[in-house]
């Protein structure tokens, strides 16, 4: 059983198109976040969620915005798709909010390439 | 604020040989400390973490890693290197809300 699963795995699009990129983890986590993955392998994060309630939301331009419809899944939907969105997206659970010595799980991340 | 930096982007040792991936944190409060290993196409896998029970601290695939405070480190190593440990591996440190900040990465090649 995957713990934290990604789709699509590859998404190729064109830009000012909007795409979808859904996540669902299994393991009863409060906790969910997005992360993006640059070129050069620089992992930032981008949303964080817990409990569907945003907590964590960095500087990331307004045409991602992260929904959340029940605790096991986490969707960032991108408008208007630019060159610059061309990342892997990694999608992570963790136990609780504020826990901070909690590990974070991962998800086999979704490689987003705009043309 | 919290940071971790890892020197050297890329490491390449021997087959059997010490592997040593560098992190040195920042932090305002006592950290809580990972590292994460990444096999191609992949997502990020715990290898071990730190969370102030013993310094040391052993993880999988024969990986361990010493928090020194005095010296704001966390290095991973493994004593004797083996081709399935090609991979990148990243540090970590916590901040509010269990919020990661990742290092730069660390590419290891093991030569044959």
């Amino acid at each position: 059983d995957t713990a934290v699963s990604q789709t699509p795995k590859y998404l190729v699009t064109q830009m000012g198109n909007d795409k979808s990129i859904k996540c669902e983890q299994n393991l009863g986590h409060d906790t969910m976040y997005w992360y993006k993955q640059d070129s050069k392998k620089f992992l930032k994060i981008m949303f964080s969620y817990n409990n569907k309630e945003l907590i964590i939301n960095e500087t990331v331009p307004n045409r991602f915005s992260p929904k959340s419809p029940d605790k096991a899944h986490l969707n960032l939907h991108i408008n208007s798709l630019e060159l610059g969105d061309s990342a892997v997206y990694f999608c992570a659970s963790s136990p609780r909010s504020g826990g901070n010595s909690d590990t974070q799980y991962f998800g086999p991340g979704t490689r987003l390439t705009v043309l | 604020a919290q940071s971790v930096t890892q020197l050297g982007s890329h490491v390449s040792v021997s087959e059997g040989a010490l592997v040593l991936l560098r992190c040195n944190y920042s932090s305002s409060v006592p950290p809580y400390l990972f590292w994460y290993v990444q096999y191609p196409n992949q997502g990020l896998q715990l290898l071990l973490k730190y969370t102030s029970a013993a310094t040391l601290v052993k993880g999988i695939n024969g990986f361990e890693a010493e928090f020194k405070k005095s010296e704001t480190s966390f290095h991973l190593t493994k004593p004797s290197a083996h081709m399935s440990d090609a991979a990148e591996y990243f540090c970590a440190v916590t901040g509010t809300g269990n919020q990661f900040y990742f290092g730069t990465g660390t590419s290891l090649t093991v030569i044959p």
